[in-house]
């Protein structure tokens, strides 16, 4: 079973730095990692899957990358609306896994 | 536009049961992967439960399985959850999601805005 763990666990930063967000899988399994970004009391909304593409109306800004079991999403140049907590899932067969969460505080 | 929105999350008390209902809307519920993903209050994201495309396949998180059973109405364009034998520890946000693509149902593309089930004594 895919266990995927996530770090750091919280990053403060200030607009127009960059983040940078990684995600490690227990085991290297044939789906590819997705991340989703959670603002308080909405939805997950999904940001970049298949480890590099965006989802539909995602910004430039947002960049996934990654193989194997090391995964990483990277926010160029924050804006004070990317405050949010990031997670990442990946399929294993028959169960969906997600990290544990990254919070993002934008100072 | 794709929609779903959940419904049927009153307080309970342990040990009694539930159906959340999803009803889905600009797409045919009978073409994806559909799924349950929770999250108790102040914590991540846990994946219930998911009910496959045409095959109708089912599968379960081990935290609920043999206690919850997913479902789909396709003359309803409806997925449900049948939760029985409910936990303090199922209290959580129930959120409904659509698996994509059809060829991989490997992520999450569309959710709805979830419905709170509290069990409390």
């Amino acid at each position: 079973e895919i266990v995927l763990t996530q770090s750091p666990a919280t990053l403060s930063l200030s607009p127009g730095e960059r983040a940078t967000l990684s995600c490690r899988a227990s085991q290297s399994v044939r789906y590819s990692l997705v991340w989703y970004q959670q603002k308080p009391g909405q939805a997950p909304r999904l940001l970049t899957y298949d480890a590099s593409n965006r989802a539909t109306g995602i910004p430039a800004r947002f960049s996934g990358s990654g193989s194997g079991t090391d995964f990483t999403l990277t926010i160029s140049s924050l804006e004070p609306e990317d405050s949010a907590v990031y997670y990442c899932q990946q399929r294993d067969e028959w169960r969906w896994a997600f990290g544990q969460g990254t919070k993002v505080e934008i100072k | 536009e794709v929609q779903l929105v959940e419904s049927g999350g009153p307080v309970l008390q342990p040990g009694g049961s539930l159906r959340l209902s999803c009803v889905a809307s600009g797409f045919t519920l009978s073409s994806y992967a559909m799924s349950w993903v929770r999250q108790a209050p102040g914590k991540g994201l846990e994946w219930v439960s998911t009910a496959g495309g045409r095959r109708g396949e089912t599968y379960y998180a081990d935290s609920v399985m043999g206690r919850f059973t997913i479902s789909r109405d396709s003359s309803k364009n409806t997925l449900y959850l049948q939760m029985n034998s409910l936990r303090v520890e199922d209290t959580a946000r129930y959120f409904c999601a659509r698996l994509g693509p059809p060829s991989s149902s490997h992520f999450f593309d569309y959710w709805g805005q979830g419905t709170l089930v509290t069990v409390s004594s």
